[in-house]
């Protein structure tokens, strides 16, 4: 059971735009940004947000994030087939320990 | 280029030690904490621990699943963190991935760069 929920799955097609949640509480949250993160199957966890809301060089601005009070979002305009990946969403709790989310798999059909 | 690599896996037997090792080079690897992650076979990723900078006395923090049996460490002359892992469970079968920490202006902090992982199995 992870501290942040996350759905297990989301999908869409080539060009369409997708939103991939994450749930959790005041201790986490609600009171830290929220980090994402992008793992193609059999790769290393790659940065893909920080900061609730920005784009490390070299992600495409059709990935953004955003936070509202405990719950943050990933959205993914444009969706094309190299986005198939799972998505996992961090955040710290107040004794400074990291959270995950259980991981969002995305498939582009 | 900034680069973590991972090394020391391998099998041991419940109850048993490993120490991993996390190379890092493209980067001051003196002024940046470092984090542990693992990830079991199929399974969402789990954060360990992180170990903070000589500023900040080299401060440790744990998930709660492996306090008091993984201890976090660094040698800054080498680059180098470290995971030693004593009185080891098959629960902890999993890929270990070391990240570097980086803050925004406002402070707060992530997990950046990732290494590419090494696999631990606990089994008899």
């Amino acid at each position: 059971q992870s501290v942040l929920t996350q759905p297990p799955s989301a999908s869409g097609t080539p060009g369409q735009r997708v939103t991939i949640s994450c749930s959790g509480s005041s201790s986490n949250i609600g009171r830290n940004t929220v980090n994402w993160y992008q793992q193609v199957p059999g790769t290393a966890p790659k940065l893909l947000i920080y900061s609730s809301d920005q784009r490390p060089s070299g992600v495409p601005d059709r990935f953004s994030g955003s936070k509202s009070g405990t719950s943050a979002s990933l959205a993914i305009n444009g969706l094309q087939s190299e986005d198939e990946a799972d998505y996992y969403c961090a955040a710290w709790d107040d004794s400074l320990k990291g959270v995950f989310g259980g991981g969002t798999k995305l498939t582009v059909l | 280029e900034v680069q973590l690599v991972e090394s020391g896996g391998g099998l041991v037997q419940p109850g048993g030690s490993l120490k991993l090792s996390c190379a890092a080079s493209g980067f001051t690897f003196s002024g940046s904490a470092m984090h542990w992650v693992r990830q079991a076979s199929g399974r969402g990723l789990e954060w360990v621990g992180r170990i903070r900078t000589k500023t900040n006395s080299y401060a440790t923090v744990y998930a709660a699943s492996v306090k008091g049996r993984f201890t976090i460490s660094r040698d800054d002359s080498k680059n180098t963190a470290y995971l030693q892992m004593n009185s080891l469970k098959t629960e902890d079968t999993a890929v270990y991935y070391c990240t570097s920490e980086d803050y925004d202006p406002m402070g707060y902090y992530y997990m950046d760069v990732w290494g590419k992982g090494t696999t631990v199995t606990v089994s008899s």
